[in-house]
């Protein structure tokens, strides 16, 4: 089993539609949690980034952490077609040593059509 | 300030064969981090360099080598390639150390694309 375990879809929405990205994770070391973006042919880039249980909001994202059901969500409001991509989720643990070692989720591919 | 480059970005080699790829990181990044993407297996850790001493080691054979120089430029080695080694190769730069409000974002680069015949 995975350690982070992530829907890789495919998923096509309307524009203007409210989008949910979702992983679990297994691993309780895990901290800092991070959502990243990937056009075709590109590499990831990172949307958003969370450490605390809760939400947190970045204009149409809001990133959602519940470390109680070791549980990551994003949410996408007002898609646009230019939100086509694969999202990622990504974690890893905290300090020390482990700062260049993120684990990741299969990645979410989707579609936003006109 | 430029990105994360990496040569080269396509790549065709048979089985058996070795190859190297190169990362340039982003200026004053200290830590570089590869990984491989693959349809099946998603973005898996390699390694990461920090400081020209390996800091960090994935789930790889030992085929799979890398090593940081003295300007954090990274190479990595795969010997005697094999056919499920073709994926794209991706390296990400990072400071590589905290800071009191650092997340020590990792910048990927485009990634080189590898197959293996």
């Amino acid at each position: 089993q995975k350690e982070v375990e992530q829907d890789p879809g495919p998923l096509s929405v309307p524009e203007g539609a409210i989008v949910s990205l979702n992983c679990t994770y297994s691993n309780s070391a895990f901290q800092y949690f991070m959502w990243y973006r990937q056009y075709s042919r590109k590499g990831p880039e990172l949307l958003m980034y969370t450490y605390s249980s809760g939400n947190k909001e970045d204009g149409r994202f809001t990133a959602q952490v519940d470390k109680s059901s070791k549980y990551i969500s994003l949410f996408i409001r007002d898609s646009q077609p230019s939100d086509s991509a694969t999202y990622l989720c990504a974690t890893r643990n905290a300090g020390g040593t482990s700062y260049g070692k993120l684990t990741f989720g299969q990645g979410t591919i989707l579609t936003v059509h006109p | 300030k430029a990105g994360v480059t990496q040569t080269p970005r396509y790549l065709i080699k048979t089985r058996g064969q070795q190859v190297t790829l190169s990362c340039s990181p982003i200026s004053g990044h200290r830590s570089v981090s590869w990984y491989q993407q693959t349809p099946g297996q998603g973005l898996q850790f390699l390694f990461e360099y920090f400081s020209e001493t390996q800091r960090n080691k994935g789930n790889f054979p030992g085929r799979f080598s890398g090593r940081q120089f003295s300007n954090s430029r990274s190479e990595m080695n795969v010997s005697t390639l094999e056919l499920g080694d073709s994926a794209l190769y991706l390296c990400a730069s990072s400071l590589g150390t905290s800071g009191r409000a650092s997340i020590n974002e990792q910048f990927f680069g485009p990634g080189t694309r590898l197959t293996v015949l």
